[in-house]
């Protein structure tokens, strides 16, 4: 399966400000996907990103808040802007290697906003 | 769309009791299904998954689950739990548009010594 590099880790952020988080995989992958844990939750998707198109983003989540870049078939980013208090908690990108053959997870990125 | 429950929030087990976690699903097509476990500040890791065949799977770590088609069930079993297995045990789902994981709420397990 894919193995999946995320960064950064951890951040703490100030409230207002914007992070960009990365992911790079070590194959080419159709789809990418990124989810968010809240503190004590399960994973929510946030959207699916796929190779030239625009994301498409889930109920409750928009554009605007969490714009997702995909410029090639192995690296994401996703941008979480004017951040605040409740935006604390995991994102974890995921890709689709074959089919449903190659889910894996990054090992995310604990954030907090202070 | 596609759903997953884990009706157990928490679960005690005692250190080589046997264990099951439940899950149940809703989709509509044949599932492809999943279990993951997260151990505190670490990230997810797969344990198991089915997508057709034998329907009794075993993953790693001494875990196996069970697809019960008529049930709409994928429980997840241990017949001896070790204290290393304490953590949050998510069970999940694809299908759909861009075969999405859709995950239940978790299980926080906890092992008595």
């Amino acid at each position: 399966s894919a193995v999946i590099s995320q960064k950064p880790s951890r951040d703490i952020c100030q409230r207002g400000t914007s992070l960009t988080i990365q992911c790079q995989v070590d194959s080419q992958v159709t789809m990418m996907f990124w989810y968010r844990q809240q503190p004590g939750q399960s994973l929510t998707l946030i959207a699916t990103a796929n190779q030239g198109s625009e994301a498409t983003y889930e109920s409750g989540f928009v554009i605007d808040k969490f714009p997702i870049s995909r410029p090639n078939l192995t690296f994401s980013t996703l941008t979480v802007s004017n951040m605040s208090p409740e935006d604390s908690s995991i994102y974890l990108c995921s890709v689709d290697g074959v089919g449903p053959y190659g889910y894996t997870f990054g090992s995310g990125t604990r954030l907090t906003v202070v | 769309a596609q759903s997953v429950t884990q009706p157990d929030i928490h679960i005690t087990v005692s250190e080589g009791a046997s264990l099951e976690l439940r899950c149940n699903y809703s989709y509509g097509a044949t599932p492809y299904l999943f279990w993951y476990v997260q151990s505190p500040g670490q990230g997810l890791q797969l344990l198991l998954k089915y997508f057709s065949g034998d329907t009794l799977v075993q993953g790693i770590k001494g875990f196996e689950a069970e697809f019960k088609r008529s049930q709409s069930s994928f429980n997840l079993r241990k017949p001896s739990v070790h204290w290393s297995d304490a953590a949050e045990y998510f069970c999940a789902v694809a299908g759909g548009a861009g075969n999405m994981l859709t995950f239940g709420g978790g299980t926080r397990l906890m092992v008595k010594p």
